[in-house]
């Protein structure tokens, strides 16, 4: 069966770092791009950026405007994982984090992790 | 980037026929016919329901379809069940940067 499973619910103060992560298994990890979403409290999706976890160079990465250069987009092969990371929090990124792969289909979000709470908060 | 406009809410009966609206550019949903369509209940993950403007995913009831003229696109449901009342999303491949773009989200309601 093909899952992400990502990291439990965060509670950060403003300025803080964090890193959160979506481990995939049942599947090819490499193969197959995996994006990052961000939901507001009460509000919509947003497509944040995906990685090709099997490219190791500069290109594997594509970031929405709205999210290039406050957030960073990786992954480690060999744990089979993505992150999403943060430099310095700020108390607008509070949401909820989803995290999911075009595994059946290459331009659809075919299967979704169960969502990370990120609480920043002084 | 903007994100899809779609309506705010949708309602109908069981039973009934609705169609939620999907608009765009033509850098996005008028350029691909890479539209999706996710259904989110409320505390869970989203959920595909149409890829690539008109096809469903195994498992997906036949009572979900999607359409496409111009720049903007469309996710039909027929025979309103209550387990269809929920949030529903498009989202579309865009040329800018090589991403994609959410629509606003839609609810649904069945009276």
């Amino acid at each position: 069966e093909v899952q992400l499973v990502q990291s439990g619910a965060e509670v950060k103060k403003p300025g803080e770092s964090l890193r959160i992560s979506c481990k995939g298994s049942g599947y090819s990890f490499t193969s197959y791009w995996i994006s990052w979403v961000r939901q507001m409290p009460g509000k919509g999706l947003e497509w944040m950026g995906r990685i090709d976890p099997g490219d190791p160079g500069d290109s594997s990465t594509n970031y929405s405007p709205s999210f290039q250069g406050h957030v960073t987009i990786s992954a480690d092969k060999s744990r089979t994982t993505a992150y999403l990371q943060w430099n310095s929090l700020k108390a607008s990124d509070t949401a909820l984090y989803y995290c999911a792969t075009h595994y059946y289909y290459y331009y659809a979000m075919d299967v979704w992790g169960q969502g990370t709470t990120v609480t920043v908060s002084s | 980037q903007s994100a899809l406009t779609q309506p705010a809410s949708v309602s109908g009966s069981p039973g009934q026929s609705i169609t939620i609206s999907c608009t765009g550019t033509s850098s996005d949903v008028g350029g691909y016919n890479f539209v999706s369509w996710y259904r989110q209940h409320p505390g869970k993950a989203p959920k595909l329901m149409i890829y690539d403007v008109t096809n469903r995913p195994s498992g997906v009831s036949n009572r979900f379809s999607g359409s496409k003229s111009g720049n903007t696109a469309s996710l039909t449901i027929s025979g309103l069940q209550t387990e269809d009342e929920a949030d529903y999303y498009c989202t579309s491949y865009s040329s800018s940067s090589s991403h994609y773009v959410f629509g606003t989200g839609t609810k649904v309601t069945v009276l």
